[in-house]
């Protein structure tokens, strides 16, 4: 089983419809959770993060933290073609002082 | 503005070569990182560093080096020992022993000839 676990799809979403992404992890230890968009040939770039049960928004974007079913999900509002990209979870074990787990992301495509 | 450079940006190299990948920040992050990633691939852990004159190896350090003799800067050299080095190289910097994100550069990309 891996560590951090993404669908990678690529996860189809109508322009201006709800995307959501889901990703699992097996460390019950972990305590802090990023999201990371990449666009095709280019570096990730930090959306969000949460450390805490439950939701936290950000513009479109919402975080949503489920650590007794060890899940993570990130929910993309009003969808837009600039959305389409590779989102990336990544986990941060409590016993790692900053060492990231990363999944192997799941691709979104906006389509007008 | 504050950021992690990387270079160069493509890289080639050809068989039996050493080539070594720069990456500086200006964040005053103590903690450095290099990841490899492959095509359809998530990011593996090469190498990290918590701190100046200390690193230890990640998942994947084999056929890599790597020295952190200035806060600012974490070169990483790909050795001839790596026989399959075609893949793009992200260096990442954070605050050490924190919750806080990492945040990267904008990658160098190798190939071999």
């Amino acid at each position: 089983q891996k560590e951090v676990e993404q669908n990678s799809g690529p996860l189809s979403v109508p322009e201006g419809a709800i995307a959501s992404l889901n990703c699992t992890y097996s460390d019950r230890g972990s305590q802090s959770f990023f999201w990371y968009r990449q666009y095709s040939g280019k570096s990730p770039e930090l959306i969000m993060f949460i450390y805490s049960n439950g939701d936290k928004e950000d513009g479109r974007f919402t975080a949503q933290l489920n650590k007794a079913s060890q899940y993570v999900s990130l929910l993309i509002r009003d969808s837009q073609p600039s959305d389409s990209a590779t989102y990336l979870c990544a986990v941060k074990r409590a016993d790692s002082w900053g060492k990231l787990q990363f999944g192997a992301g799941t691709q979104v495509v906006v389509t007008p | 503005d504050g950021g992690i450079t990387q270079s160069p940006k493509y890289l080639f190299r050809k068989e039996g070569q050493n080539v070594t990948l720069s990456c500086e920040q200006n964040l005053n992050h103590d903690a450095m990182y290099w990841y490899r990633q492959d095509p359809g691939q998530g990011l593996r852990l090469i190498y990290y560093s918590q701190i100046v004159n200390d690193f230890q190896k990640g998942d994947i350090a084999e056929g890599y080096s790597v020295s952190r003799e200035k806060k600012e800067s974490f070169p990483l050299t790909v050795t001839s020992a790596q026989k399959n080095p075609t893949a793009f190289y992200l260096c990442a910097s954070s605050i050490a022993n924190s919750n806080q994100p990492q945040h990267f550069g904008d990658g160098t990309r190798l190939s071999i000839l």
